[in-house]
């Protein structure tokens, strides 16, 4: 099975601060996602990668930022967390192929105070 | 650009008992993909069955099944013989292709809680 595997399940942290979200997939996937997902909203995508040092700007990139320096791991960074980017974290990963879904882990619970 | 509709908040649902869950899309692309996903309250996001554009027949996978009426633009998903176990967050997601034809990235739907009552 797919494994992927969120640093953290709960985190919280200050207004102000850099704050880092780690991803890391197990099954050699070409192609990694972050979203978050708020109450009333479902899902939406902040950036995603299809390839190693390579990131694309997904709906929601303000404030954020992406790291891929490994195939396996993709960083989420908040520069400045703001109470706004208090949420819910998702990251997913997927083959190249349009049939197969993206593997969720599952979640990191982020509060800014 | 493409969107995605879930006009159903909340369902109830009686325990061994069917339900069907709506999804209707929006895209120009004449190829797509939808997919359906579960979200208990645990958290994680697991996903259900894969409907193409171009499939010829609807997808099933076990209880799951889709009912995709292409002229419609609407796939929803239908789960037979409800357990107590499949009360849960469900998302329906499209598919867009990237640049290149191989990658893509989905857009979700807002969710449907259903409620499975014994």
């Amino acid at each position: 099975d797919v494994k992927v595997t969120q640093s953290s399940r709960y985190l919280v942290k200050r207004t102000g601060e850099k704050v880092f979200l780690e991803c890391v997939q197990d099954m050699d996937h070409e192609n990694m996602f972050w979203y978050r997902q708020d109450p009333g909203l479902g899902l939406r995508l902040i950036y995603f990668s299809y390839d190693v040092k390579m990131k694309e700007k997904g709906d929601i990139p303000e404030g954020y930022s992406v790291s891929r320096e490994k195939k396996e791991r993709f960083s989420l960074i908040l520069e400045s967390a703001s109470t706004n980017q208090t949420s819910m974290y998702l990251c997913a990963s997927s083959l190249s192929q349009v049939r197969r879904p993206q593997h969720f882990g599952d979640g990191t619970r982020l509060s800014i105070l | 650009a493409q969107k995605i509709t879930q006009t159903q908040p909340g369902m109830f649902v009686q325990e061994k008992e069917a339900v069907t869950l709506d999804c209707t899309y929006d895209t120009s692309d004449p190829s797509y993909g939808l997919f359906w996903y579960k979200q208990p309250s645990s958290g994680e996001m697991i996903f259900l069955i894969y409907q193409g554009s171009y499939d010829q027949q609807n997808a099933t996978e076990g209880r799951y099944s889709l009912n995709f009426q292409k002229a419609r633009k609407s796939a929803n998903l239908v789960i037979s013989a409800s357990q107590l176990g499949d009360s849960a967050m469900y998302f329906c997601a499209m598919r867009a292709v990237l640049s290149g034809g191989s990658n893509y990235k989905l857009t979700f739907g807002k969710g449907t809680l259903l409620t499975v009552n014994p």
